[in-house]
């Protein structure tokens, strides 16, 4: 299929156990993200991605890491889980626009994670 | 760093029009955007506007921009109830580091 899956959809886990979230795209997009949503805070970026091997924090980074060895996978690790961390994960690629300067980020369908 | 501030909810009757307010920091912006979230799902994109523009029409969707003020609004003509959804603005800045807002839950009541 087309666009944007993540996995898992739905983890629960414990407290100091690492945890990695998978995003693959099949869009050939050459920017990826990651985003954490949680009530109140709305969607701050994690970190992102500007072309394989090349990623840049963002405005939670702490905690999290990522890594991306192929163009259509990016991967958001936490070593270390904690309570904090417990949110809805989202995935993004962007792309510009073909007929404008704009650019597009199309969104997966969220990874729910609860740390115990 | 960029910051984008939005007001948490907003209520109105099914047939008024809807008016969701953003204010961001960043003057170096080139486009700024509106995105849409229903329930249980990821983000998509709504429309978006062009910093050298002061509004933009796109059918039920006018967006309005104030570059002076820094201040963006989503106007949707003639609200339905299928128009609920969280809604965000988001911008970049000029570069590809998109920080969004708080997200607006608009609740479209029959």
């Amino acid at each position: 299929d087309a666009g944007i899956t993540q996995s898992p959809r739905h983890k629960v886990t414990e407290t100091g156990t690492p945890v990695t979230l998978r995003c693959h795209q099949t869009e050939n997009h050459r920017y990826m993200y990651w985003y954490r949503q949680d009530p109140g805070h709305g969607l701050r970026l994690i970190h992102y991605s500007y072309g394989v091997k090349d990623t840049d924090k963002g405005e939670v980074s702490d905690g999290y890491s990522v890594s991306r060895s192929k163009t259509e996978d990016f991967l958001l690790t936490l070593e270390s889980a904690t309570s904090s961390q417990t949110s809805v994960y989202f995935c993004a690629s962007g792309t510009a626009l073909a007929n404008s300067g704009a650019n597009v980020l199309t969104f997966g369908a969220g990874s729910r994670l609860t740390v115990l | 760093g960029e910051d984008v501030e939005q007001s948490l909810f907003l209520s109105v009757r099914e047939g008024d029009s809807s008016v969701i307010n953003c204010t961001y920091t960043d003057s170096s912006s080139t486009y700024l955007y509106w995105y849409k979230q229903e329930p249980g799902a990821g983000l998509q994109l709504l429309t978006y506007i062009f910093s050298n523009m002061d509004m933009k029409q796109d059918q039920r969707l006018t967006v309005l921009l104030n570059k002076k003020d820094k201040h963006l609004s989503l106007r949707i003509a003639d609200t339905q109830t299928g128009d609920s959804a969280i809604y965000f603005c988001a911008d970049a800045g000029g570069t590809y580091k998109y920080i969004f807002g708080t997200g607006t839950r608009l609740k479209v009541l029959a």
